[in-house]
């Protein structure tokens, strides 16, 4: 199964933006890139994904590298309730299960 | 609203004693998922149904069983056998052909 990496934690100040980054060596070209996160006690919560291309919504921004070996999850001006664990995820198989590594946690600093 | 329902919030079991937690979703989405997540870990996947009456072992089933009946409910079941069941469970679903999974807010499970 293809694997992420992600560092274990990450600092940022109040409404400066965010990089979380995520390495993904091992993708095929069929896995899409997801991005969760979780507050505490809570369930996770879609973030955004993509597949080649950078993606943008309401929540966050997503680039993609153009080998895809690695992206990037980019909150553009962070708030205290960005606070959470962000899981990077790699979509696989037929039932397209969500394969969970151990995340980053980002701790907003006022 | 819309959504997925997880109950209780929080369980308490005995030793040697089977329990069933709680999973709806009004969503109309096809697939379920329950997911088992331990203090500072990511989550792991215990079972998988993408239609009624039918379930896929995840990586970690053994001392889980679940049933899918009904597309809207998919209980899990923790037995005597799992070893080591206190843990956080989460409860997930996904619409045939969509991207986004949709959690519930968990269920805790205490073993005393």
């Amino acid at each position: 199964d293809a694997k992420t990496t992600q560092p274990n934690s990450m600092e940022s100040n109040e409404e400066e933006p965010v990089h979380l980054p995520c390495n993904h060596s091992t993708i095929s070209g069929t896995d899409y890139i997801h991005w969760y996160r979780q507050l505490p006690s809570q369930g996770p919560e879609y973030v955004i994904h993509g597949l080649t291309s950078n993606v943008n919504n309401r929540m966050a921004s997503l680039a993609i590298a153009e080998d895809r070996k690695s992206s990037t999850l980019i909150l553009h001006r962070a708030t205290l309730r960005d606070a959470a664990v962000y899981y990077c995820i790699l979509r696989q198989g037929s039932a397209r299960q969500l394969t969970f590594g151990s995340g980053t946690q980002l701790t907003v600093l006022p | 609203d819309g959504g997925i329902t997880q109950s209780p919030k929080y369980l308490f079991r005995k030793e040697g004693q089977n329990v069933t937690l709680s999973c709806e979703q009004n969503l109309n989405h096809d697939a379920m998922y329950w997911y088992r997540q331990d203090p500072g870990q990511g989550l792991r996947l215990i079972y998988y149904s993408q239609i009624v009456n039918d379930f896929q072992k995840g990586d970690i089933a053994e001392g889980y069983s679940v049933s899918r009946e009904k597309k809207e409910s998919f209980p899990l079941t923790v037995t005597s056998a799992q070893k080591n069941p206190t843990a956080f469970y989460l409860c997930a679903s996904r619409r045939t052909g969509g991207y986004g999974y949709t959690f519930g807010s968990g269920t805790r499970l205490t073993v005393v």
